[in-house]
């Protein structure tokens, strides 16, 4: 089945240490894109990238880096800069690599990071 | 400041009636709007869109309606079922601009037997 894989589902971060999560897609699609989402607020944008080598930053994107040397795969690295990193994660994507595009964003069923 | 809210944090319904979910924006550049159905601990699953150029799109129980005077858009769905209890979100798009879709906080729908 087609779909968006985030891995682990629950993960574990020690203050000082980076962490990376996992979110790989088979829906053949350009654009993906990883949101944090925390209690009682919306989805909130990290880093998007609309086509392989290349993304841009979010709306909140400081502590946090990406890359997308594969189309089908784009890992989000929760650095110790960020303060704050205890959240859910999520990944999605689209068929919408360029602008004016109608496709809604497919999502993973997203990481829980917490802090020890 | 939020440009995408949903006043209502949460909704209880009676199986069986409708179920009317709010959202309202503030960026008149928005005009393509979505809306997102979330379980716990799942990801968001697409449910219904709109585009600007229309009022109204239908799809099986769920509506969609939008008044772009008011920047209002709202969700009905009729009949309510016990398995429409969720999270749903509302989030809107500049289609020029990419697309970045900003996100209402959510409203918390409980549907009861």
């Amino acid at each position: 089945d087609g779909g968006i894989t985030q891995s682990p589902k629950y993960l574990f971060r020690k203050e000082g240490q980076n962490v990376t999560l996992s979110c790989e897609q088979n829906l053949n699609h350009d654009a993906m894109y990883w949101y944090r989402q925390d209690p009682g607020q919306g989805l909130r944008l990290i880093y998007y990238s609309q086509i392989v080598n290349d993304f841009q930053k979010g709306d909140i994107a400081e502590g946090y880096s990406v890359s997308r040397e594969k189309k089908e795969s784009f890992p989000l690295t929760v650095t110790s800069a960020q303060k704050n990193p205890t959240a859910f994660y999520l990944c999605a994507s689209s068929m919408g690599g360029g602008s004016f595009n109608d496709q809604p964003q497919h999502f993973g069923d997203g990481t829980r990071l917490s802090i020890l | 400041d939020q440009q995408v809210k949903q006043n209502s944090p949460s909704l209880s319904v009676q199986e069986g009636r409708i179920s009317i979910l709010n959202c309202d924006y503030t960026n008149s550049m928005f005009d393509y709007f979505l809306w997102y159905k979330k379980y716990p601990a799942e990801g968001p699953t697409f449910l219904i869109s709109i585009s600007s150029i229309k009022d109204k799109n239908e799809d099986g129980r769920f509506t969609v309606f939008l008044n772009k005077s008011a920047k209002h858009l709202s969700l009905h769905i009729v009949p309510s079922q016990p398995g429409d209890s969720a999270v749903y979100f509302c989030a809107a798009s500049k289609r020029n601009y990419g697309q970045n879709f900003v996100f209402g906080p959510g409203t918390r729908l409980s549907v009861l037997p």
